[in-house]
């Protein structure tokens, strides 16, 4: 049982660059998330998703885009990489209605030069 | 909006000896409450979560942690702590629906010998 699969691990870009982080799951969970954990200031949302097409905005999105084609599938892209996006980031899902335990990935740890 | 306060970004502690880390959220509608533990190098997974009824939750490894509705708190507890629990902890709030959920700043413990 996979869990929750995050790719890459590493990554470093350069400024201007994009990307995709991709996050899957195979646990046939509703809801998605994407958070970036940097020190001092814990994990902030950046954008969730409650089910296949539907996605919104968490506490910080701006320099992100995401889309739920799928179920399993839940990518996070970086279109115009800035180094104050150098972070970790996590994605985490869970079951059901109402969240009542976040599965999450092993990280991407992201550079940005 | 939610939000969630962890008045301690480091805790050092000596092994055996008690501990209390603390967390305040603020929220006006009902909340879930969750404490979620990251061990070094790892993802975050759940400790424990109150929902609804007993105030006081506990976990598997000796970990508590008590809702007080009128101070707006969730502070985790343990009475005698192990090498083993030196992690970062996170307190987590979202309201009872199916609804994202917010992460405080975390609280690293460090366990000394």
């Amino acid at each position: 049982n996979a869990g929750v699969t995050q790719t890459p691990k590493f990554q470093v870009l350069k400024t201007g660059q994009s990307m995709t982080l991709q996050c899957a799951q195979d646990m046939n969970h509703e809801y998605m998330s994407w958070y970036r954990q940097d020190p001092g200031m814990g994990l902030r949302l950046i954008h969730y998703s409650v089910g296949a097409g539907i996605t919104d905005q968490g506490e910080v999105p701006n320099g992100y885009n995401v889309s739920r084609s799928t179920t399993e599938d839940f990518p996070l892209r970086l279109l115009s990489a800035a180094p104050s996006q150098t972070s970790v980031y996590f994605c985490a899902s869970s079951a059901g209605r109402y969240n009542e335990k976040l599965f999450f990935g092993s990280g991407t740890q992201l550079s940005v030069l | 909006a939610q939000s969630v306060t962890q008045l301690d970004s480091q805790v050092p502690v000596f092994e055996e000896a008690p501990v209390e880390l603390r967390c305040n959220y603020s929220s006006s509608v009902s909340v879930y409450l969750f404490w979620y533990v990251q061990y070094p190098n790892q993802g975050l997974q759940l400790l424990l979560k109150y929902l609804s009824g007993s105030t006081l939750v506990e976990s598997i490894n000796g970990f508590e942690a008590e809702f007080n509705k009128s101070q707006t708190s969730f502070h985790l507890r343990k009475p005698s702590v192990h090498i083993s629990d030196t992690a970062e902890y996170f307190c987590a709030v979202k309201r009872a629906s199916y609804d994202k959920v917010i992460f405080g700043p975390g609280t690293s413990l460090s366990v000394i010998p």
